[in-house]
């Protein structure tokens, strides 16, 4: 059965202080690793995927990368406006069904 | 393009009532996801549809059922709700790689 844990469940930032969001998954035939960004009262926002360990996506302050157990996202100098709730989540085997883990609430402050 | 759509947004139904969640995309994608969030336990998949004419169970199906109308709409349905299906509904579409979600329907069971 496939499993994503993430951590920390929550974390605060100070805005331009970096940090790291972490996704440990367990998957039989990974065939895509998804972030997605979820604003309060609404649904997820799809972010990036990855298919293979080494590889790196960026879009504005975050980037994403994967190994062969985990994948990180990392925030640089974020803003208030990078606040939000960021769920991670992992497909294998047949079909387009993915597994999330919970997510990590980020907050980011003045 | 609207994406994701799905009615109603919020909705109150008393134990033993029966509703139905509607929802549509207009991308054109032959995979579609119902979907429920519930705080520290992540978004489980309900039913999924791989395709027109054909629809199968995710992790938790017991208590509602699911129509694929048509390649662009997929509606859910609770026969007799209960307090515990208050919940975040959220559907989703899948191209070939990535799964894009519905803005959500807020249903509260008294």
């Amino acid at each position: 059965e496939d499993q994503v844990t993430q951590s920390p469940e929550a974390l605060r930032l100070q805005e331009g202080e970096s940090s790291s969001l972490n996704c440990s998954y367990t998957v039989s035939g990974l065939r895509g690793l998804f972030w997605y960004r979820q604003d309060p009262g609404k649904g997820p926002e799809f972010l990036f995927t990855l298919y293979s360990a080494g590889e790196e996506k960026e879009k504005e302050r975050l980037k994403a990368t994967l190994t062969k157990k985990e994948s990180f996202l990392h925030i640089t100098a974020p803003k208030p406006e990078d606040s939000a709730t960021y769920l991670c989540a992992s497909k294998g085997g047949g079909g387009n069904k993915l597994t999330f883990g919970t997510g990590t609430q980020l907050k980011v402050e003045l | 393009n609207a994406g994701v759509t799905q009615t109603p947004k919020f909705q109150v139904l008393k134990t033993g009532q029966s509703m139905t969640l509607q929802c549509a995309q207009d991308m054109n994608h032959n995979s579609m996801y119902w979907y429920r969030q519930d705080p520290g336990m992540g978004l489980r998949l309900i039913y999924y549809s791989a395709s027109e004419g054909t629809t199968d169970k995710g992790e938790v199906p017991n208590g509602y059922n699911v129509s694929r109308l048509n390649k662009r709409e997929f509606s859910l349905r609770l026969e007799s709700a209960a307090p515990s299906q208050t919940s975040v509904y959220f559907c989703a579409s899948n191209n070939q790689e990535t799964q894009y979600f519905g803005p959500g329907t807020r249903l509260l069971v008294l």
